[in-house]
């Protein structure tokens, strides 16, 4: 059974930094490009972030580029994501998804940051 | 905002069929295909639909999606309770370089 098991969510200050993490399970890992998208509270979902099975490519949605970076460990079936220079528009459920057959075809159960002085 | 448009809201009786509309532009449903995702109040959303008409294993038949030209559709035949939920859209965007989702349907049972 695929999966997916995301942490380090909290409250954290304007300005402050973060990081995610998402363990994976019941696939081999390394096969897999992996995504982070997120959800506002009351929100839609925004796509914001994935990494190649290697690490070598990622790609970012404008909202986060230059702040946030994505990365991986194969090693240990964990994906990453660093979160700098946080606003209050970055409070949202995070959820790590891996892309399969399709982008987003397993999903984790989210870990909510939220950004509040 | 979402560059693919979704009705806010849709709604049947028990049986009914219900259908709902994403509407994109060339860069995204034009040349890519389409995803579906589903998602109750309080839990992640899952797959439903991919590769524009693909149901997972699992997902019952009564869920089916098309594309025709830069749109896209989901249908849900024979509506039950157990789907009412928020569905959204998505595909990848050429130009953006990024996947986008759809503003989101929440559809409810009457």
């Amino acid at each position: 059974e695929v999966k997916l098991v995301e942490s380090g969510g909290g409250v954290v200050r304007p300005g402050g930094s973060l990081r995610l993490s998402c363990a994976g399970s019941g696939f081999i890992f390394d096969d897999y490009v992996m995504s982070w998208v997120r959800q506002a509270p009351g929100k839609g979902l925004e796509w914001i972030s994935a990494i190649s099975w290697n690490g070598d490519n990622t790609g970012y949605a404008d909202s986060v580029k230059g702040r946030f970076t994505i990365s991986r460990d194969n090693a240990k079936n964990s994906l990453y994501l660093q979160m700098n220079s946080l606003t209050v528009d970055d409070t949202a459920l995070y959820y790590c998804a891996r892309d399969g057959v399709s982008r987003c075809d397993y999903w984790g159960q989210g870990t909510l940051v939220t950004v509040s002085s | 905002q979402s560059v693919l448009t979704q009705p806010p809201s849709a709604s049947g009786t028990p049986g009914q069929r219900v259908t709902i509309s994403c509407s994109g532009s060339d860069s995204n449903i034009g040349y890519n295909t389409v995803n579906w995702y589903q998602q109750f109040t309080g839990t992640a959303p899952k797959r439903l639909i991919y590769s524009n008409s693909q149901r997972p294993s699992g997902v019952p038949d009564r869920f089916s999606g098309s594309k025709s030209g830069t749109s896209a559709s989901l249908a849900i035949s024979g509506l039950q309770s157990e789907d009412e939920a928020d569905y959204y859209c998505a595909a990848w965007d050429d130009s953006l370089n990024v996947y986008v989702f759809g503003t989101g349907t929440k559809v409810t049972v009457l």
